[in-house]
């Protein structure tokens, strides 16, 4: 079975400029969840969406947005980037929402702000 | 905010060396979890314990529980070069929907 994929991997852009970051989940699994982890913060939650419902939100300004499709494939997208939101952001799924459950990672997307 | 807090922030050990990392927390959890990271790369996870368990092995690890301190420990027995990376603590607070909580981790580093 396919891991969690995240694309693109690797992204620079420059401030004021928009991103948006895509993630897959392992076939099956209906949950998606994106971290933003930096060195100073560490593992900060973003959003959480469940059959293209978004059960949770993170304490990150409205620049920060995402959606679910039908097919459980999930997007995020930064708006006028600033210089501290590079980080690398992970995704991650499992099966249903809830915190009884392991949680699979992808391989995250290094985003640099310049 | 982090609920979960790892100590010590970096650990070098010996290949062969055990590894004991701890993890304290501040509101009661239905759940903890241990993951695991390699440099730059996602996280896996390594052990999922419940607030109503004590102790639970896989493998050469071996995680604690004491929810009357909120505190859990990892332990890696006879370490190898190839466990070296990050490992973090989740929780999930018992109270309400909320997502889970990472610490920010122990780095630790084994010397061949």
């Amino acid at each position: 079975k396919a891991g969690v994929t995240q694309t693109p991997r690797y992204l620079i852009k420059t401030r004021g400029q928009q991103v948006t970051l895509s993630c897959s989940p392992i076939s099956g699994h209906r949950s998606v969840s994106w971290y933003q982890q930096t060195p100073g913060q560490g593992l900060q939650f973003l959003f959480e969406y469940f059959s293209e419902t978004q059960r949770n939100k993170g304490n990150f300004p409205g620049r920060f947005s995402g959606r679910q499709f039908s097919n459980s494939r999930s997007e995020m997208n930064v708006s006028t980037l600033e210089l501290g939101d590079s980080a690398l952001y992970l995704c991650a799924s499992s099966l249903v929402p809830g915190r009884a459950y392991e949680q699979y990672f992808g391989p995250g997307t290094r985003l640099t702000v310049t | 905010s982090q609920q979960g807090e790892e100590d010590p922030q970096a650990l070098s050990i010996q290949e062969g060396e055990n590894a004991t990392m701890n993890c304290s927390y501040k509101t009661s959890i239905n759940n903890l979890q241990w993951y695991r990271q390699n440099s730059g790369r996602g996280l896996v996870h390594l052990i999922l314990i419940r607030s109503n368990e004590r102790e639970k092995h896989s493998g050469r690890l071996r995680v604690t529980l004491d929810t009357s301190k909120k505190s859990s420990s990892l332990l890696i027995t006879a370490s190898r070069a190839a466990d070296t990376a990050s490992y973090f603590c989740a929780t999930d607070s018992i109270s309400g929907n909320t997502p889970l909580v990472f610490g920010k981790g122990t780095r630790l580093s084994v010397i061949a």
